[in-house]
């Protein structure tokens, strides 16, 4: 299986901050990678695919990048509706598709 | 917009068949751009993706509960199941449905979910 590591496992941050998140896989993955905001009681939503393009009607202050192992979720300006966990998850290997283990963001 | 909905039992015992059933509306499981798949997360932790399956019934799943998972579709009735045997208290979790889609070759990702449903397993 293709290990997905998230770091950090939580952040504090203030509205209107920058606020990066990372994603590493255990082997190369391409660019398939994939971000998810869950907000608390709520189903994850798509962000982002491909490691870099935008869902349909998701904020343009969230963008993806990276490719082969490493990838960042970047947050250009933190809002109030932001605050949730992140799950980024690979399709390179469709068996098992995996996920990270999550990033929460916290209001400072 | 595409809804999905997930039902079945609360709460089953142990040992026993977990069984859910995802209903899809404003839209057709009937298609070949898609798979249909179950996901679940224990509380207060991450995902786990379960297994997916194609509106011509091919499945696959995730080899840690392979043994365990049967994923199947009724296309008639718009709507795809999950059944997982021989439960345990480790199995307590929310289970969601999901379309899985494959916007660029390869990539396949979740951009429809249902709301989720706590199984919770308990004697």
């Amino acid at each position: 299986d293709i290990q997905m590591t998230q770091s950090p496992s939580s952040l504090s941050a203030s509205v209107g901050d920058r606020v990066i998140i990372a994603c590493r896989a255990s082997q190369s993955i391409g660019n398939y990678l994939h971000w998810y905001q869950q907000m608390p009681g709520k189903a994850p939503k798509l962000l982002i695919y491909a490691a870099s393009s935008l869902q349909s009607g998701v904020p343009s202050r969230f963008s993806g990048s990276g490719s082969g192992t490493d990838f960042t979720l970047t947050i250009s300006s933190l809002q109030p509706e932001d605050f949730a966990t992140y799950y980024c998850q690979q399709s390179y290997n469709t068996v098992p598709l995996t996920f990270g283990g999550g990033t929460r963001v916290e209001i400072k | 917009q595409l809804q999905l909905q997930e039902s079945g039992p609360g709460l089953v015992k142990p040992s026993e068949t977990l069984s859910l059933t995802c209903s899809v509306s404003d839209g057709s499981i009937n298609s070949s751009s898609y798979y249909w798949g179950w996901i679940r997360q224990p509380p207060g932790k991450g995902l786990e993706w379960i297994g997916s399956i194609s509106y011509s019934g091919t499945a696959y799943y995730n080899p840690s509960l392979k043994s365990r998972v049967t994923i199947s579709v009724d296309t008639s009735k718009n709507q795809f199941s999950l059944m997982l045997t021989s439960v345990t208290a480790a199995d307590t979790a929310v289970f969601y449905c999901a379309r899985q889609t494959e916007a660029l070759s390869g990539s396949f990702n979740f951009d429809y979910w249902g709301q989720g449903t706590l199984v919770t397993v308990s004697s």
